[in-house]
């Protein structure tokens, strides 16, 4: 059984920076496994934000990015807005299968 | 522009069966791969079946395989996942999400299962 594993929840002031991590229990997490990065609030259905590591969608603003860093796949917000205030979940590829990490729910306070 | 729309959910009792359907739009449907993805209430996303792009091979989680298939009809642009013996765990809205790698994953906006007696 294979699970990715984000931190539960992470609280960022506005204006500040936050890294969301996304790590694999088969090992390092790489390129190979496409990393997705999704935002959803509550009663919505999830937005795409990143995919394949670091790939932004038209619709992604420019304070997300996506990276790999220390073996885990990376979200970064740079100058949080409190419209980022969310749940975020990452996505692996493990060949046909897809695999969620259970979340990270963002506060910004 | 990319549309996937979600229907056919609605409130079943334990062992009962439904179909859910996600027509798509905007897009060459036959040319990819799709997916079911559900969230119970308050929970986290699960990854429920996959399918390829002509229908010739699917893959399940664990906790629905044998109760659930996963089809597509692409003269249609609609995927299909057929859901038997149901279970009140298996209550939550069901997302079909577009595959690709290259362009990123499109979702649906969600159709509720709910499974009650």
């Amino acid at each position: 059984q294979t699970v990715v594993t984000q931190e539960p929840s992470l609280t960022v002031s506005p204006g500040g920076t936050v890294t969301l991590t996304c790590a694999s229990s088969t090992g390092a997490v790489t390129s190979g496994y496409y990393p997705n990065w999704f935002q959803q609030k509550p009663g919505q259905a999830p937005r795409a934000l990143i995919y394949s590591t670091g790939n932004k969608h038209s619709w992604t603003p420019a304070r997300f990015s996506g990276s790999l860093l220390g073996g885990k796949a990376a979200l970064t917000l740079s100058g949080v807005q409190p419209e980022d205030e969310a749940e975020y979940y990452c996505l692996l590829y493990y060949g046909g299968a897809w695999v969620f990490g259970g979340g990270t729910k963002l506060t910004v306070l | 522009e990319v549309q996937l729309v979600e229907s056919g959910g609605g409130l079943v009792q334990p062992g009962g069966s439904l179909r859910l359907s996600c027509t798509a739009s905007g897009f060459t449907f036959s040319n990819y791969w799709m997916h079911w993805v559900r969230q119970a209430p308050g929970k986290g996303l699960v990854w429920v079946s996959r399918i390829n792009s002509d229908g010739g091979s699917t893959t399940y989680a664990d906790s629905v395989k044998g109760r659930f298939t996963i089809s597509r009809d692409n003269a249609k642009n609609t995927l299909y996942l057929q859901m038997n013996s149901l279970g009140v765990e298996d209550t939550a809205v069901y997302y079909c999400a577009r595959d690709s790698t290259t362009t990123g994953v499109y979702w649906g906006q969600g159709t509720l299962v709910t499974v009650s007696s």
